[in-house]
């Protein structure tokens, strides 16, 4: 079955402690990307990927940082979580840049992020 | 800042009737615009993309697309209580980032 993964799907940290939240994909996409989902703010883009060893920042990439090693995976690290990145994190992933391509693009599951 | 606007709702329709949806986008040089749809404590769904000026239809759904204006749309035909959700307008940027608007919150009711 084609789809995105993400773990851990619930997490409770304190603040300091860094984290890492995974994000694989089956599909042999190009394109992977991270957001964060807040009330009232939509769905804010921290970092995205066109390939293997190139990434750039999103909209909100303070705090954050991210490593694509494989085309599969892109996770995401947080180094020194703080409670302003409590937040629902999605990963997104889709076959090409999305300037006309077409491309749908595919979102995990989600994980809920508590930061103390 | 470059952003994406929608009126936050909720918006609510009666089961049968058309739902429309509205968004403005602020950076000029965009040329991809997307509709997704999250269901509560869901994922979010592409339902439509569009590039060029003019209308998409894709069954009851119609995206609309006017680049002078920086205005697209989405029309729901036939409402039903399934299309009961959240709708997400995005925007990818010229450079290729994606914005998304804060969200249409849509109830259909029977």
């Amino acid at each position: 079955e084609a789809q995105v993964t993400q773990n851990p799907r619930y997490l409770i940290t304190v603040t300091g402690k860094k984290l890492t939240v995974t994000c694989s994909q089956n599909m042999n996409h190009e394109y992977m990307s991270w957001y964060r989902q807040d009330p009232g703010l939509g769905l804010r883009q921290i970092y995205y990927s066109m390939n293997v060893e190139v990434t750039d920042k999103g909209d909100v990439p303070e705090g954050y940082k991210v490593s694509r090693k494989e085309k599969r995976n892109f996770p995401l690290i947080l180094e020194s979580p703080s409670p302003n990145q409590t937040s629902l994190y999605f990963c997104a992933s889709s076959t090409g840049g999305l300037g006309g391509s077409g491309e749908t693009q595919y979102f995990g599951p989600g994980t809920r992020l508590l930061v103390l | 800042q470059k952003e994406v606007e929608q009126n936050s709702g909720p918006l609510s329709v009666p089961e049968g009737a058309i739902a429309s949806l509205n968004c403005t986008y602020s950076d000029r040089g965009s040329q991809s615009f997307f509709w997704y749809r999250q269901y509560s404590g869901k994922s979010p769904e592409l339902i439509m993309s569009i590039y060029s000026n003019g209308d998409k239809e894709d069954g009851r759904f119609t995206a609309q697309l006017n680049k002078a204006s920086q205005y697209v749309s989405l029309l729901i035909r036939d409402s039903q209580p399934s299309d009961s959700a959240t709708y997400l307008c995005a925007v990818n940027t010229e450079n290729n980032d994606m914005r998304f608007g804060a969200g249409t919150r849509l109830t259909v009711k029977p």
